[in-house]
């Protein structure tokens, strides 16, 4: 059975520390691996990881993959409350069709 | 990037009764279309895959006859949940994409069944 699981289920922190979130997965015929960030409402996409070891960066963000290990980490540095979210991983396995989920990680970041 | 809209992004029914969720893309084709459900502190659970122009495929445990999606055209597919019960009440997003991108997700709906 395909799974994607998220490490740890919520994490509480104070502003400008630095956070890693993990994501493993066992899935057949892996494509890719999405990061999002969801507030209230529906998720907004942060990452698509496709090859191993290549960083993707975007700010204080940045995301890498370890197709041998079936892994990847979300990594924020220097947090902000404004990072306070649920943060979503998911993978897909074959283009055009249904991602799937991990249950994702609760990040609350405290001023 | 691309911009899905789907709409109410609130509803509140009276049990027995149903509502329509209308999800579309607005600046690309969609030839698949995704519904989820996430229920609080929950991950999204796929429910069912829109394909424009064929019945929709329904993953195990989710009711066809309660939750009928169609997919007249490749940028509309609409979820409606019938003879709504408050068990029902919870939030739905769909998602489409193109070929080799992320999947793009509506503003998702919250459904609260009375």
């Amino acid at each position: 059975e395909d799974k994607v699981v998220q490490s740890p289920l919520s994490l509480v922190v104070h502003e400008g520390d630095t956070v890693t979130l993990n994501c493993s997965y066992e899935v057949t015929n892996f494509r890719s691996l999405l990061w999002y960030k969801q507030e209230k409402k529906a998720p907004t996409f942060l990452f698509m990881l496709t090859s191993s070891g290549i960083e993707k960066k975007s700010g204080r963000l940045s995301s890498i993959l370890d197709k041998k290990e079936l892994f990847s980490i979300l990594n924020i540095t220097a947090t902000q409350t404004g990072d306070s979210a649920v943060y979503l991983c998911a993978v897909e396995k074959q283009a055009g069709t249904a991602l799937i989920f991990g249950k994702g990680t609760t990040l609350s970041v405290s001023s | 990037g691309a911009v899905v809209s789907q709409h109410p992004s609130w509803v509140i029914c009276k049990s027995g009764t149903s509502v329509k969720i209308e999800c579309r893309s607005l600046d690309f084709q969609a030839t698949t279309m995704f519904w989820y459900r996430q229920f609080p502190k929950q991950s999204l659970m796929l429910m069912a895959t829109s394909n424009e122009g064929s019945k929709a495929t329904y993953e195990q445990g989710v009711e066809k006859d309660k939750f009928l999606i169609n997919h007249a055209s490749l940028t509309l597919s609409t979820l409606t949940v019938t003879s709504a019960h408050p068990e029902d009440s919870s939030f739905y997003i769909c998602s489409a994409r193109e070929l080799d991108t992320e999947a793009f997700f509506g503003q998702g709906t919250r459904l609260t069944v009375v």
